[in-house]
């Protein structure tokens, strides 16, 4: 099973409609991302989170909203989806710098989540 | 602020040749750099990284970077090209450890490999 994993891996929806995106991990890490990918873009940052209770805004953040349900569990909502919001959206993870455990900066990826809005 | 460029958005290279994807950032401090790689219908996963230490890194799949300071350099090599190298690679930059961390990634690089 995959450490990361996100649902649904596909989706179609219409204009308007409410959308989340789910992801839940088994990597016992803290930190949480969802970054959205466009070709020749590479990835951009919507919403971090360091810990249940530290959510963050990153670079695109507009239209979108996230919850961190526990440790293991981050999802990104769209509440009202427009067409622009079609893109390949990916959770990722990190290890937090603890006593004995060094941060590396590395990010663990879920296979992603296609999202098309017509 | 950081940001992260990679020349060429798509680079061929016939079966057999050296690959080289080039990667180019600019940052305050000295960065954390990572190369990842995407194969089709996949998500993002780590070739190697520089944090601190010996300047030339190697990763899986016989990849390989240098870090450049002087050049603000990190780019990606390996000698000879295989068809199951054919995937987007992505360069990312992260600050060291601070108060908050976030990495920056590049547009990404389309490598095709010709048999």
């Amino acid at each position: 099973d995959a450490d990361v994993t996100q649902t649904p891996r596909n989706r179609i929806t219409k204009t308007g409609k409410r959308i989340m995106l789910e992801c839940s991990q088994t990597k016992g890490h803290d930190r949480m991302y969802w970054y959205r990918q466009d070709p020749g873009l590479g990835l951009r940052l919507i919403y971090y989170s360091f810990d249940v209770k530290d959510i963050n805004k990153g670079e695109i953040s507009d239209g979108y909203s996230v919850s961190r349900q526990a440790q293991a569990k981050f999802s990104l909502s769209l509440e009202s989806a427009i067409p622009n919001q079609t893109a390949l959206y990916f959770c990722a993870t990190s290890a937090q710098e603890r006593l004995g455990a060094r941060y590396t900066g590395e990010l663990f990826f879920g296979e992603g989540s296609r999202l098309t809005v017509l | 602020a950081q940001s992260v460029t990679q020349l060429g958005s798509h680079v061929s290279v016939s079966e057999g040749a050296l690959v080289l994807l080039r990667c180019n950032y600019s940052s305050s401090v000295p960065p954390y750099l990572f190369w990842y790689v995407q194969y089709p219908n996949q998500g993002l996963q780590l070739l190697l990284k520089y944090t601190t230490g010996a300047t030339l890194v190697k990763g899986i799949n016989g990849f390989e970077a240098e870090f450049k300071k002087s050049e603000t350099s990190f780019h990606l090599t390996k000698p000879s090209a295989h068809m199951s190298d054919a995937a987007e690679y992505f360069c990312a930059v992260s600050r060291s450890k601070t108060s908050y961390d976030k990495v920056i990634f590049g547009p990404g690089t389309s490598l095709s490999v010709i048999p």
